[in-house]
């Protein structure tokens, strides 16, 4: 079964601090996705990556890196974690143009920052 | 830039019809998803469409008109645990997937 997992589902944080955000994907897919969602404001892309090490600035990229070293791992860094960084994210994987778009969401990782 | 703009609300009574549109801007359009989300839970994908016209999956049906830039997800035969927040997503030919703000659907018994 397709399965996409994020390492954490709840951090508290402190301002200033260096968060992690890790997600793993087995489903051997080249596309994977970092969004943050936030009531009212839908999901927002932050960053995606099509292959490992590639990268791509999604609408919401300030703040946030991101790494790829292998194809199953994607991992957000927010360097420098601020009050307006709370928020809900969530990671995805696809197969992009060789499937139907299909996005397969990890369970989300709450974010609050103090 | 690129925008997707969807209702915020909609309301609809049981076992009836709903239609959830979906209008979109962007450079280097590839396709147009539906996903939907309980509260507390992950998006789930519902359909996806590449071409023009109408794509049925059970009680779901997606629509798509890339002429006009518009889509809709259409729900019949509603049931309560319909009740959930709908996402329209397009997909950019350069892999890059971006969603709307979704559309809070309020089923009434």
């Amino acid at each position: 079964d397709v399965k996409v997992t994020q390492s954490s589902r709840y951090l508290v944080k402190r301002t200033g601090e260096k968060v992690f955000l890790e997600c793993v994907q087995d489903m051997d897919h080249e596309n994977m996705f970092w969004y943050r969602q936030d009531p009212g404001l839908g999901l927002r892309l932050i960053y995606f990556s099509y292959d490992v090490k590639m990268k791509e600035k999604g609408d919401i990229p300030e703040g946030y890196s991101v790494s790829r070293e292998k194809k199953e791992r994607f991992s957000l860094i927010l360097e420098s974690a601020s009050t307006n960084q709370t928020s809900m994210y969530l990671c995805a994987s696809s197969l992009g143009w060789s499937g139907n778009g299909e996005l397969f969401f990890g369970e989300g990782s709450r974010l609050t920052v103090l | 830039g690129q925008s997707l703009e969807q209702p915020s609300e909609v309301t609809a009574v049981e076992g009836a019809i709903v239609q959830i549109n979906c209008t979109y801007q962007t450079s280097g359009f590839y396709g147009l998803s539906w996903y939907q989300q309980h509260d507390g839970g992950a998006p789930t994908f519902l359909s996806y469409n590449a071409l023009d016209g109408l794509e049925e999956t059970g009680r779901f049906s997606s629509f798509l008109s890339r002429s006009d830039s518009y889509g809709y997800l259409l729900l019949q035969e509603l049931q309560m645990k319909d009740s959930a927040s709908y996402f329209c997503a397009v997909m950019n030919r350069d892999d890059k997937i971006i969603f709307g703000k979704g559309t809070r659907l309020h089923i009434l018994p």
